[in-house]
């Protein structure tokens, strides 16, 4: 089944501890792409990656980081988590481009105390 | 700068019908506009495109959308709503780079029944 997938689901953790969520997808598409969800303000775009090893920032990249070193994955890494990053955050791919049809991951829900 | 605005923080209709999720956008050029439902704990999923052509879009689940250049909107409908219908709806525009998907803020559809 073709899908994005994102682990863990759920995360509760607490300020300043590094981690990690991850985004695999797996329909040889060339563009992925990390937005964060909050209530009234809809999806904004953290960074986004073109293709392998090509990563940018987007609307809101500050305190995240990504890496894209395999065409399938592409981690985003909260090297120390905040308060304000509590949020719902969604990956995304697309076959060549942020304006093509964007396909979604389930979503993770972090909670940061 | 490019946005997409939808008006209407909530929708409600009863179950069988008709319904209209508003959508109005800013955006220089010709637009790629999108249209996306999000379930409760689900990732967002893909409805229908407009890039070019027919101004009358249909896509999943019986949804349809109309494009109209002068007045700048893109607006969802159904002619027959379904109490499955009742979700969060979100509207799209690409930006300019072709690197992201710029997002209203979404509406909620509750279906009555």
């Amino acid at each position: 089944e073709a899908q994005v997938t994102q682990n863990p689901r759920y995360l509760i953790t607490v300020t300043g501890k590094k981690l990690t969520v991850t985004c695999s997808q797996n329909m040889n598409h060339e563009y992925m792409s990390w937005y964060r969800q909050d209530p009234g303000l809809g999806l904004r775009q953290i960074y986004y990656s073109m293709n392998v090893e090509v990563t940018d920032k987007g609307d809101v990249p500050e305190g995240y980081k990504v890496s894209r070193k395999e065409k399938r994955n592409f981690p985003l890494i909260l090297e120390s988590p905040s308060p304000n990053q509590t949020s719902l955050y969604f990956c995304a791919s697309s076959l060549a481009g942020g304006g093509e049809t964007q396909y979604f991951g389930p979503g993770t829900r972090l909670l940061v105390l | 700068a490019q946005s997409v605005a939808q008006p209407e923080d909530q929708v409600n209709v009863a179950e069988g019908n008709p319904l209209t999720v508003k959508c109005t956008y800013s955006v220089s050029g010709n637009p790629y506009l999108f249209w996306y439902v999000q379930y409760p704990n689900r990732g967002l999923q893909f409805l229908l495109k407009y890039i070019t052509g027919d101004n009358l879009v249909k896509g999943s689940y019986g949804f349809e959308a109309e494009f109209n250049k002068s007045q700048t909107s893109f607006h969802l409908k159904k002619p027959s709503a379904l109490v499955s219908d009742s979700a969060l709806y979100f509207c799209a525009v690409r930006d300019i780079a072709g690197t992201a998907l710029i997002f209203g803020k979404g509406t909620t559809l509750s279906v009555s029944s």
